[in-house]
């Protein structure tokens, strides 16, 4: 079983729609929680990060972590086709180190 | 620059040859990772540098592989005697030093071909 569990996709919805994304993980002493967006041929780039569990809002985007459940979501509203790309959770433990990341979903908003 | 600068940014070689990818990190920065990518994949953890030093290099595949830091700065990741198997993107990343690296900054990656 993998570290990080992530529904590879491919998702597609409709302009305007509110995404889900989640990730399910094993390791209780993950501690931080991020959400990477990549693009086709490039790297990926940091969208946002949350501590522990709770919810963060940035703009469109929400992230949220239950620890309880070793589950994290993203949501994305009123999505626009600019938003299309590969979306990949990443998590770390307290000790810090490496990022261990999902296997990202890749998500295609059409207009 | 400003980002993360790999190069070459595209390599085709040989089976059985030997390549160099090269990391230029943000200045500043003491942490730096690799991934590989492979298509359609999630990133593979590959090694992480904190200074020169190397404390986890868990996710190496092989032997064939290894990678140097010098001036905590510049990484470079060699293959040996590549194979069609280690056709992949190798990205590296790298964040300011402390704990936890929350923002890992990546560079393009190294689109490597092996035929």
């Amino acid at each position: 079983q993998k570290e990080v569990e992530q529904d590879p996709g491919p998702l597609s919805v409709p302009e305007g729609a509110i995404v889900s994304l989640n990730c399910t993980y094993s390791n209780s002493a993950f501690q931080y929680f991020m959400w990477y967006r990549q693009y086709s041929r490039k790297g990926p780039e940091l969208l946002m990060y949350t501590y522990s569990s709770g919810n963060k809002e940035d703009g469109r985007f929400t992230a949220q972590v239950d620890k309880s459940s070793k589950y994290i979501s993203l949501f994305i509203r009123d999505s626009q086709p600019s938003d299309s790309a590969t979306y990949l959770c990443a998590m770390i433990d307290n000790q810090g180190g490496k990022l261990i990341f999902g296997q990202g979903t890749e998500l295609s908003v059409k207009p | 620059g400003a980002g993360v600068s790999q190069s070459p940014s595209n390599k085709v070689t040989e089976k059985g040859k030997d390549v160099e990818l090269r990391c230029d990190p943000i200045s500043g920065h003491t942490a730096l990772y690799w991934y590989r990518q492979r298509l359609g994949q999630g990133l593979e953890f590959l090694i992480y540098f904190q200074g020169n030093s190397a404390p986890d290099k868990s996710g190496l595949p092989s032997d064939r592989f290894s990678a140097e830091r010098t001036g905590e700065s510049v990484s470079t990741l060699t293959i040996q005697r590549t194979q069609q198997e280690d056709s992949a993107v190798y990205l590296c990343a790298s964040s300011i030093a402390g704990t936890p690296n929350t923002e890992a900054f990546f560079g393009q990656g190294t689109r490597l071909t092996v035929v």
